[in-house]
């Protein structure tokens, strides 16, 4: 079946350290997003990627990064600089320019 | 910028009753999409309805539809006998075609709860 996964479902991490998460789609889409929801808010977008080896910042960008080696992931990695990290984590992808964002299940993060 | 705002919280209808979520967003751009989104208890992301703005007939999906007021920079959804499966948190969101930047401006959400 085509989708996308996140993993893990629920992260742990201590104060200072970086932390990765998983994003893959097997849907053969160009674009590739991350967002982050936090109690009582919207999603925010944090990066995308329209191209392998190609990526921009979103609106929330500080405190994360990422990567596009392959189309078919594009892994965020949650830095110790990122304030307050704690959050609902989603990725997404579309064809280039597409109408719809077809989300992943989505990542909860702690820390402790 | 662009913003998206959902002015209600929250919402409570009885089953089979019809709801109207609202709404509104800013832009200075002429050709954009909008979405309404649904997040059930899962937190899975599920697209409900879609309307491109250059289209002028409102969209309509089964028992969901929404009305698209161009000038009043309004997107509202209608849900039509309303069932308990509806019941979660739906997000309005706004995208350009094309173009430099990417991805979904979403609104905060409104949590709709179904009364049987």
């Amino acid at each position: 079946d085509g989708g996308i996964t996140q993993s893990p479902k629920y992260l742990f991490r201590k104060e200072g350290q970086n932390v990765t998460l998983s994003c893959e789609q097997n849907l053969n889409h160009d674009a590739m997003y991350w967002y982050r929801q936090d109690p009582g808010q919207g999603l925010r977008l944090i990066y995308y990627s329209q191209i392998v080896n190609d990526f921009q910042k979103g609106d929330i960008a500080e405190g994360y990064s990422v990567s596009r080696e392959k189309k078919e992931s594009f892994p965020l990695t949650v830095t110790s600089a990122q304030k307050n990290p704690t959050a609902f984590y989603l990725c997404a992808s579309s064809v280039i320019h597409g109408y719809e964002q077809f989300f992943g299940p989505g990542t909860r993060l702690t820390v402790l | 910028a662009q913003t998206v705002t959902q002015s209600q919280p929250e919402m409570s209808v009885q089953e089979a009753e019809t709801v109207t979520l609202s709404c509104t967003y800013d832009t200075s751009e002429s050709d954009y999409y909008l979405f309404w989104y649904k997040q059930p208890p899962s937190r899975q992301m599920i697209l409900v309805i879609r309307q491109e703005a250059y289209k002028q007939q409102n969209a309509t999906e089964n028992r969901f539809s929404v009305n698209f007021q161009k000038a009043a920079k309004s997107f509202s959804l209608k849900i039509s006998d309303s069932q308990l499966g509806d019941a979660a948190m739906y997000f309005c969101a706004y995208r350009i075609p094309g173009g430099g930047a990417d991805g979904l401006t979403f609104g905060k959400g409104t949590h709709l709860i179904i009364q049987p």
